[in-house]
């Protein structure tokens, strides 16, 4: 069980219902990022914790979306009045210690709101 | 925005030659990583190459980095049908914060 676990695998929500994506990092992995993939684009990121410390939180794209990780290991991210544009990947990554070391991805959850 | 270009955005190629793809970026940047997405699966990490190295190997994988045009190639020497995937650079840019930026990323097809 060395990777990054992700839950579910697949969401799909009603719009206007909250729901909440969980990621298991690497044990000991002191960095956490979430991070939002539309269909055919790159990875944009959403925020990111060291250890228990949410340090950026920039690309929350408003304030419905809300993540925390609140004993520095399992982070769960929440999306609150799930909108069509929530509709996309959403990828957990973890890294040993800082952004300047080796990240690695779960295998996400896609979340579709209809 | 997104801080990476990955050029071509899409290449064919029969099983057993070699693919070659390019990351542009903008600005200063810490370290490099290429990573591999099959479809509708998360990233793997292939290689993370520092700002002050120039060229690193993994198996049948070559990254190159020229800090003076901003730029980086992944070289898959000798590839195979599984080698069919996405192919992203993650930059990790100097005085950002705590993001990677990732370009959108090469779709590679190697035909059998």
């Amino acid at each position: 069980g060395a990777g990054v676990s992700q839950s579910p695998r697949y969401k799909v929500a009603k719009r206007g219902q909250d729901v909440a994506l969980r990621c298991d990092p690497i044990s000991g992995h002191v960095s956490l990022f979430w991070y939002q993939q539309a269909l055919g684009q790159g990875p944009e990121f959403l925020t990111y914790f060291q250890n228990e410390a949410q340090l950026d939180k920039s690309g929350l794209p408003s304030d419905r979306f809300f993540a925390e990780r609140p004993e520095g290991s399992v982070s769960t991210l929440k999306i609150q009045r799930t909108q069509q544009e929530d509709s996309a990947v959403y990828l957990c990554a973890s890294s040993l210690l800082d952004r300047t070391g080796e990240a690695f991805f779960g295998q996400g959850t896609r979340l579709t709101v209809v | 925005s997104q801080q990476g270009e990955e050029d071509p955005q899409a290449l064919s190629i029969q099983e057993g030659e070699n693919a070659t793809m390019n990351c542009s970026y903008k600005t200063s940047i810490n370290n490099l990583q290429w990573y591999r997405q099959n479809s509708g699966r998360g990233l793997v990490h292939l290689i993370l190459i520092r700002s002050n190295e120039r060229e690193k190997h993994s198996g049948r994988l070559r990254v190159t980095l020229d800090t003076s045009k901003k730029s980086s190639s992944l070289l898959i020497t000798a590839s195979r049908a599984a080698d069919t995937a996405s192919y992203f650079c993650a930059t990790d840019v100097k005085n950002t914060g705590n993001q990677f930026y990732f370009g959108t990323g090469t779709s590679l097809t190697v035909i059998p």
